[in-house]
């Protein structure tokens, strides 16, 4: 079984779309996390929720909303698509909100149009 | 601006030999460092971590080696094998902290048979 895994893995859409990517982890973790790769490679925090609850906002634009019915699941909607939210998304989870070591899904390759 | 930083894009070693990847960072607030793997289509998988109490720790054929004078760590892997060809990520962070990991923007390593 995957420990977190995500949906879907290649999303292509147009610009000004709404979409979201799922994420589900089975490691029964409290902490989940959102990572942006962008053109340059470089992995950046987005979000973090520890046990539904918000505790990492880096500086994401209003369009990405994250949301977390339970500890086990962290999606992410983004509103309004831009040609700039091209990158490749990546979902994490840890044992607890400190928790350094973080283990992370194969990834959503988003593609805007 | 840039916190951790990882110079060399790429790395090319033959198999058996030592591959050493060099990764700088600048905020001496940064108290715990962990090397992350990522093959393509994959997410980054966790590979060795070190706090800032130590200067070495070892794990099999790697070894992560930190000078906080200099702040610079290396991964050290001895021999290096065609399956270790991935991408390799840097990433620290401060203990007490929600768990926010600064990633460089990783080096390829290429094993050659």
């Amino acid at each position: 079984d995957t420990a977190v895994s995500q949906t879907p893995k290649y999303l292509v859409t147009q610009m000004g779309n709404d979409k979201s990517i799922k994420c589900e982890q089975n490691l029964g973790h409290d902490t989940m996390y959102w990572y942006k790769q962008d053109s340059k490679k470089f992995l950046k925090i987005m979000f973090s929720y520890n046990n539904k609850e918000l505790i990492i906002n880096e500086t994401v634009p209003n369009r990405f909303s994250p949301k977390s019915p339970d500890k086990a699941h962290l999606n992410l909607h983004i509103n309004s698509l831009e040609l700039g939210d091209s990158a490749v998304y990546f979902c994490a989870s840890s044992q607890e909100a400190r928790g350094h070591t973080q283990y992370f899904g194969p990834g959503t390759r988003l593609t805007v149009l | 601006d840039q916190q951790v930083k990882q110079n060399s894009p790429s790395l090319s070693v033959q198999e058996g030999r030592i591959s050493i990847l060099n990764c700088d960072y600048t905020n001496s607030m940064f108290d715990y460092f962990l090397w992350y793997k990522k093959y393509p289509a994959e997410g980054p998988t966790f590979l060795i971590s070190i706090s800032s109490i130590k200067d070495k720790n070892e794990d099999g054929r790697f070894t992560v080696f930190l000078n906080k004078s200099a702040k610079h760590l290396s991964l050290h892997i001895v021999p290096s094998q065609p399956g270790d060809s991935a991408v390799y990520f840097c990433a620290a962070t401060r203990s007490g902290n929600t768990g926010k990991l600064i990633f460089g923007q990783g080096t390829t390593l290429q094993v050659k048979p």
